[in-house]
């Protein structure tokens, strides 16, 4: 079975420090897609990044990074110099050759000025 | 602006009623998802569209009927539904079915039933 596991609920940061959000999975199939999204209070999924298990490799993209480690079945999303404009739910998910995404539970990021 | 558009954004029916929800897309997309998603609970899929033919029903009552008239739509028709099922409806593209691409998401609609 697969799972994702979003063990920050809620997390607080004043603007401009950075902060991570964590996701660990668990799957048994060696090949499997990992996401994250971000839904602001307006409602819809934004789509930040898709990582294969074949791909390793850290990704940065502006003021977002991703470490996808493996060994310990961690995909983490780290923001760096946070802005009010961050505030949403994250959510990471899992897809395993289905259309179906698994996601976690989500956490909820404020930044507050 | 979302490239999916969801109307209406609010609405509220009673246990007796049939409405329907819609989305539209104009990106090309081949596949198109409706997703159920509880206040303070991740998304839950409940349908796959790929190339207007139903390929995916999670095991959704049959109160929520999927509609695919051509590859731009998709309705969700709700008939006889229960308290339990105000949620926000959230639908979603893709290029084409499966986990290769991303899935684009509208902003939903907020469904509330008395």
């Amino acid at each position: 079975a697969q799972k994702v596991t979003q063990a920050q609920t809620e997390i607080s940061v004043v603007e401009k420090e950075d902060v991570t959000l964590d996701c660990v999975y668990e799957t048994r199939d060696t090949t499997y897609y990992l996401f994250w999204y971000k839904q602001p209070p307006s409602g819809e999924l934004v789509f930040l990044i898709r990582r294969n298990s074949f791909d390793e490799q850290n990704e940065i993209s502006g003021r977002y990074s991703w470490n996808f480690q493996k060994s310990t079945s961690s995909f983490n999303f780290t923001i760096t110099a946070s802005q009010v404009v961050d505030s949403a739910v994250y959510f990471c998910a899992l897809s395993v050759y289905t259309d179906k995404l698994i996601f976690g539970t989500g956490t909820r990021l404020q930044v507050f000025p | 602006d979302t490239e999916v558009t969801q109307t209406p954004k609010h609405l509220v029916m009673g246990m007796t009623n049939k409405k329907s929800l819609k989305c539209e897309q104009h990106m090309g997309h081949r596949a198109m998802y409706w997703y159920k998603q509880k206040a303070k609970k991740p998304p839950e899929l409940m349908f796959v569209y790929s190339y207007e033919k139903l390929s995916i029903n999670e095991s959704v009552p049959s109160r929520f009927s999927p509609e695919c008239p051509n590859s731009s739509l998709l309705n969700l028709h709700l008939h006889a539904l229960q308290p339990e099922d105000s949620a926000l409806y959230l639908c979603a593209s893709s290029q084409v079915a499966g986990n290769t691409g991303e899935l684009f998401f509208g902003e939903g609609s907020r469904l509330t039933v008395l």
